[in-house]
């Protein structure tokens, strides 16, 4: 049984370039949440998909979008890199719509922004 | 907004001994729980969930209660191991984000003395 996979697992980009990550969700897994996690703190919400659609979003800045995929895969897209956007993006994946369902991570993808 | 917090950073235990992690949430609609492992390099691991209709809810090795007259949420762990050394979370959600997003806070280092 698969679990979440993510890729790259690491990644150098300088200011104002533009990122596309990618996650895979665990078999069996219709939903995908994107976290954003910088060193030393917890993981923030960046938004939510499911049937394609962004179901979700927390504070995040338009510069950050993302897309999901018929095979329920799922890309984040940063635009206009800042150095503050260096961090570990993190894939998780649910299964369902209802809420409150456990959501299970990948690795993560480690961005630094030069 | 509002998020979930930690009494302490770092909890240093000797190997064979209970650990109890503690998370204070401040958000009083909250009704589920969840607590993750962090090792470093890697993303968080699911250990345990609790809906806020239960009070105590056990797992391999791993107990977690919740009280919410004080709004307070613990993790035990039996018989520490060093492999148990990692950052824990506490993570929650509430209803009017449809349960969606998990709000982390900022962890707690378990470190496992041999």
């Amino acid at each position: 049984d698969a679990g979440v996979t993510q890729s790259p697992t690491h990644l150098i980009k300088t200011r104002g370039q533009q990122v596309t990550l990618r996650c895979s969700p665990k078999s069996g897994h219709d939903t995908v949440s994107w976290y954003q996690q910088a060193l030393g703190q917890g993981p923030q919400f960046i938004f939510q998909y499911y049937e394609e659609e962004e179901r979700q979003r927390g504070n995040f800045p338009d510069r950050f979008s993302g897309h999901q995929f018929p095979n329920y895969s799922s890309e984040l897209n940063v635009n206009a890199l800042l150095l503050g956007d260096s961090a570990l993006y993190l894939c998780a994946s649910s299964r369902g719509d209802r809420g409150a369902e456990t959501q299970y991570f990948g690795p993560g993808t480690r961005l630094l922004v030069l | 907004g509002e998020s979930v917090g930690l009494h302490l950073p770092t909890l240093s235990v000797q190997e064979g001994d209970n650990s109890i992690i503690n998370c204070a949430y401040s958000n009083s609609a909250s009704d589920y729980f969840i607590w993750y492992k962090q090792e470093s390099g890697k993303g968080p691991q699911f250990i345990i969930d609790i809906r806020s209709n239960m009070d105590k809810r056990q797992g391999q090795r791993v107990t977690v209660l919740l009280n919410k007259t004080v709004k307070h949420l613990s993790l035990q762990i039996a018989a520490t191991q060093p492999g148990d050394s990692a950052v824990y979370f506490c993570a929650e959600t509430y209803p009017y984000t449809g349960r969606r997003a998990l709000t982390f806070g900022s962890g707690t280092r378990l470190q496992v003395q041999p």
